[in-house]
C-alpha cells in the first residue's frame, strides 16, 4: 500500500496569515492526489484533485502544488470559515488511502 | 445538488450484524462507482470497500473481506454495506463517496457512527 505522510497533524494560524499542509507519499503517484476539507458533523469536501486543479466552487485562496511526492496545500490568506480538518487521498493505485490530517485552529 | 445520506449506524455487539445505507440523490446514481470510507475515533480514514457503477465488480480492503458486503440498488439510488461478525476494531464512522472517473472520491456523506462494544 501506498503511505501518505501528512503534517502538521495541527496547525495554529491567525487569520490572513498564509497557511501550508503538507503530504508526502512513499512512492510516486504522479499528480493523483486530492485534498478536502471537513467541518465537525459534516462531509468532506473536495478542494483540489489532481494536485493543483481546484475544485468548481472552491475559493480561490485554496492552491495544490506538487514536486515528486510531496504535495502542498495553500490557503493564501485565512478567513474564518477555513477553520477545519484537512486531508489528503491518493488516488494513484489501490487501496485508496489517505494522509492522517491536519487540523487547522485559529491562532 | 449532489446529496448522499447514510443511516443505519448505532450501537451493536461483537460478532452481531448491521447493515448501513446511502441514499443518493442530485445525479444519475448508475453512472458513478461507489464507495464506503471509514474514520475510527482519533484514527485517519481508511477505504473499506467500492462497488463499481452496475454492481458487477466489488472490492475490500483485507479487514473486511469476507465479512462486509457492499451492493446498490439502482432503482432505488441506494448504496448498502452489510457489515457481518462486527468486530470492535469496525467501530468508526462510515461515509459513503461518489467515486468521479478523474476525480475519485467527489463527493461525500456526512457519515453514520457505528459503535462495535458489548
Amino acid at each position: 500500500d501506498i503511505q501518505v505522510t501528512q503534517s502538521p497533524s495541527s496547525l495554529l494560524a491567525s487569520l490572513g496569515e498564509r497557511v501550508t499542509i503538507t503530504c508526502q507519499t512513499s512512492q510516486s503517484i504522479s499528480n493523483n492526489l486530492n485534498w478536502y476539507q471537513q467541518k465537525p458533523g459534516q462531509a468532506p469536501m473536495l478542494l483540489i484533485y489532481y494536485a493543483t486543479s481546484l475544485q468548481t466552487g472552491m475559493p480561490s485562496r485554496f492552491s495544490g502544488q506538487y514536486s515528486g511526492r510531496s504535495f502542498t496545500l495553500t490557503i493564501t490568506s485565512l478567513e474564518p470559515e477555513d477553520i477545519a480538518n484537512y486531508f489528503c487521498l491518493q488516488h494513484y493505485s489501490a487501496p485508496r488511502t489517505f494522509g492522517g490530517g491536519t487540523k487547522l485552529e485559529l491562532k | 445538488e449532489v446529496q448522499l445520506v447514510e443511516s443505519g449506524g448505532g450501537l451493536v455487539q461483537p460478532g452481531r450484524s448491521m447493515k448501513l445505507s446511502c441514499a443518493a440523490s442530485g445525479f444519475t446514481f448508475n453512472n458513478y462507482d461507489m464507495a464506503w470510507v471509514c474514520q475510527a475515533p482519533k484514527k485517519g480514514l481508511e477505504w473499506v470497500a467500492t462497488i463499481s457503477y452496475d454492481g458487477s465488480s466489488t472490492y475490500y480492503r483485507d479487514s473486511v473481506k469476507g465479512r462486509f458486503t457492499i451492493s446498490r440498488d439502482n432503482a432505488k439510488s441506494t448504496l448498502y454495506l452489510q457489515m457481518d461478525s462486527l468486530r470492535s476494531e469496525d467501530t468508526a464512522t462510515y461515509y459513503c463517496a461518489r467515486t468521479h472517473r478523474y476525480k475519485d472520491f467527489d463527493y461525500w456523506g456526512q457519515g453514520v457512527m457505528v459503535t462495535v462494544s458489548s
